[in-house]
């Protein structure tokens, strides 16, 4: 079935770094989405993006949603220890049912 | 207030069991979904609902029958369980079409079969 590439799988930064992860799929999708999952809690939605080339941004995060409809990333700015948990992306192909597709995720970790 | 709760939270029981899950939502969506998240943490959706009707059902055994009595609630019910069966199930509700990716998630429920 329909996956995304999603990547990096894991990432182990220093506080105060910045963030980058991305997405990318053999077919287009009409919209993008950035969800964030904590321990033992269910997906928040982070950005969600529906014009190809938009940037959107949502406090020290921002996102966009590629140009040719089959990519998207998802910048952290000065990460802080509350952003530690799996970022995935997600997304909605066009002229479908209302289904969306999860990447495999970007769990990451923060060194003290 | 929760928007999209679950229960039970966590659920261990035997192989060949049958047991439910329920999820209710108080945003006043017309669209529930029921995912499954493996040991991988791959989330994977199973069935979606709309006003009571079934839209989306993947291919997910028929031991899994999902059942909403109405557009607040979706629950999900699994006849003799398998140990495969093992992971967290998350209910989700959005307001659908044409922004069906805007989904709130609920807490999940690990199930567990010895």
């Amino acid at each position: 079935g329909q996956q995304l590439n999603q990547s990096p799988q894991s990432m182990f930064i220093q506080e105060g770094e910045d963030v980058s992860m991305n997405c990318t799929s053999s077919s287009i999708f009409n919209t993008w989405l950035w969800y964030k999952q904590d321990p033992g809690e269910g997906p928040v939605l982070l950005i969600a993006l529906y014009k190809a080339g938009e940037l959107t941004s949502n406090g020290r995060l921002t996102a966009q949603f590629g140009i040719t409809r089959k990519d998207s990333f998802l910048n952290i700015s000065a990460s802080i220890p509350s952003d530690v948990g799996i970022y995935f992306c997600a997304g909605q192909r066009m002229n479908r049912d209302d289904k969306i597709i999860f990447g495999k995720g970007t769990r990451l970790h923060i060194l003290p | 207030d929760t928007a999209v709760s679950q229960t039970p939270k966590y659920l261990v029981t035997q192989m060949g069991n049958d047991k439910s899950i329920k999820c209710e939502q108080n945003l006043g969506h017309d669209t529930m979904y029921w995912y499954k998240q493996d040991s991988k943490k791959f989330l994977k959706i199973m069935f979606s609902y709309n006003n009571k009707e079934l839209i989306i059902n993947e291919t997910v055994p028929n031991r899994f029958s999902p059942k909403s009595p109405d557009k607040a609630h979706l629950n999900l019910h699994i006849n003799s369980l398998e140990l495969g069966d093992s992971a967290v199930y998350f209910c989700a509700s959005s307001q659908g079409p044409p922004y069906p990716g805007l989904q709130y998630f609920g807490p999940g429920t690990r199930l567990t079969v010895l």
